[in-house]
């Protein structure tokens, strides 16, 4: 296994339009996060997935943002209606239940709206 | 979860120990410490963590002070590749959220 990928690596958008980014995690993790870095900051918290179950959100996640991972697998973030505030890097990592806090971290998606 | 204080910014010289202070002076018995670092352009790295033993890896060593209220982190023989943001995260063992809170870390700079 490779590790944690996300795709895609970059991506511009128009401010309006509605961006979609996908994770997969490494295979037998079970624990999905996502997570997003605005610079000079730390990674913030957005929401987590155990297998398909979505079963915490951050307050940061506002309703143009919506999560899935609908076979427990891949998980994809969606923006809807994308504003100039969005731009930052998403991060996504997974783990293993046992050790739920050692997150293994992809490289990120950096989302730039114009 | 318990917060932490951390320098901004530090330079160790190239193959010198580098050593990272964390301050989290309010952390509860059953809060584990976190050390993650982030090189530019990558993802969050997992490093260690401890409850209130030291602790070594292949990567570093963590010490926690005997009150449990601070840590260092400790790269033995820095190279320009240690070049990264240290983050040091307390979390709650017990169950609750399993999200992480990331500060803004330490800035730490190898000089060859």
């Amino acid at each position: 296994d490779t590790g944690v990928s996300q795709n895609p690596r970059h991506k511009i958008t128009k401010r309006g339009q509605n961006v979609t980014f996908r994770c997969d995690p490494i295979s037998e993790h079970n624990r999905l996060y996502w997570y997003r870095q605005t610079l000079g900051q730390g990674p913030e918290f957005l929401t987590y997935f155990q297998n398909e179950a979505q079963l915490e959100k951050s307050r940061l996640l506002s309703d143009r943002f919506s999560a899935e991972r609908p076979k427990g697998s891949f998980s994809t973030l969606e923006i809807q209606r994308t504003e100039q505030g969005d731009s930052a890097m998403y991060l996504c990592a997974s783990s293993d239940p046992t050790e739920r806090y050692e997150q293994y971290f992809g490289p990120g998606t950096r989302l730039t709206v114009t | 979860d318990a917060k932490t204080t951390q320098p901004t910014s530090m330079d160790c010289a190239e193959g010198r120990a580098a050593n990272l202070p964390c301050n989290h002076s309010t952390i509860s018995g059953n809060e584990y410490v976190y050390w993650y670092r982030q090189i530019h352009s990558q993802g969050p790295q997992y490093i260690i963590h401890g409850l209130k033993n030291n602790e070594t890896n292949e990567m570093a060593s963590l010490i926690i002070t005997e009150d449990r209220k601070s840590s260092t982190l400790i790269l033995p023989h820095a190279t320009l590749r240690d070049t990264a943001v240290y983050y040091c995260i307390v979390v709650y063992s017990g169950g609750g959220a399993d999200g992480l809170t990331f500060g803004k870390g330490t800035h730490l700079i190898i000089q060859p």
